[in-house]
């Protein structure tokens, strides 16, 4: 079955510099690559996805790349904020209808002031 | 819109009592539902996943059970908790091919 490395496990950024989250996935019917960020206390919510037809997608100050043949995809935040601090998770599936999304363990940014 | 709604929002529990979590979703039909638990600090384990009413995938077995009796509405149950039963529960959905969103989550504490 699928399995999703995620790295680093922490990540301390000073306000106003880039973040880059990197996850690898193992296999290679994966199709759907979704960002996850999570507060203290809340649910994850979808901050971006992107899918295996496309090797970039920007939304604002976030983006993620995808390079499907080295299996892997990244998250890059610029002009960290604040509120930008959180837990994001990276996540994998072969998207065809029923298939549980496989999380990454997570990644704890801290964007200090 | 769709919206996702869980509860308890916290529950405190002794050791060898029983559990209900209970999730539902408005706004859509025949979603499939998950249940995951977060320990504290860690990542998202999947416990149960449905693609319809009566149909139940158990990713972990353990002490928990999950049913579906409606379309909407996912519950997630022991009959005896444990200690290592206490974190933070999160019911998600999404429509076939489609993201897949979570609820505010129930932090339950066991002691």
């Amino acid at each position: 079955g699928e399995n999703v490395e995620q790295h680093p496990s922490t990540l301390s950024v000073q306000e106003g510099d880039s973040a880059v989250i990197k996850c690898t996935y193992s296999d290679s019917a994966s199709n759907y690559f979704p960002w996850y960020k999570q507060e203290l206390g809340k649910g994850p919510q979808l901050i971006i996805d992107i899918r295996s037809n496309v090797g970039e997608k920007k939304d604002q100050r976030i983006a993620v790349t995808l390079n499907k043949t080295a299996k892997h995809f990244s998250l890059h935040i610029t002009e960290t904020q604040p509120e930008d601090s959180a837990v994001y998770f990276c996540a994998a599936s072969a998207h065809s209808g029923n298939t549980p999304l496989v999380f990454g363990k997570g990644t704890r940014l801290s964007v200090i002031a | 819109s769709q919206t996702i709604h869980q509860w308890p929002a916290t529950l405190v529990q002794p050791v060898g009592s029983p559990l209900s979590l209970e999730c539902t979703v408005e706004g859509t039909s025949n979603p499939n539902l998950y249940w995951y638990r977060q320990a504290a600090g860690r990542g998202l384990q999947l416990l149960f996943y449905s693609v319809g009413i009566g149909q139940i995938s158990s990713e972990v077995p353990q002490n928990l059970s999950a049913s579906r009796p409606q379309d909407r509405q996912f519950i997630l149950s022991s009959k005896k908790l444990l200690l290592s039963d206490s974190g933070f529960y999160l019911c998600a959905w999404n429509l076939r091919t489609d993201t897949q969103y979570f609820g505010p989550g129930t932090r339950l504490t066991v002691l």
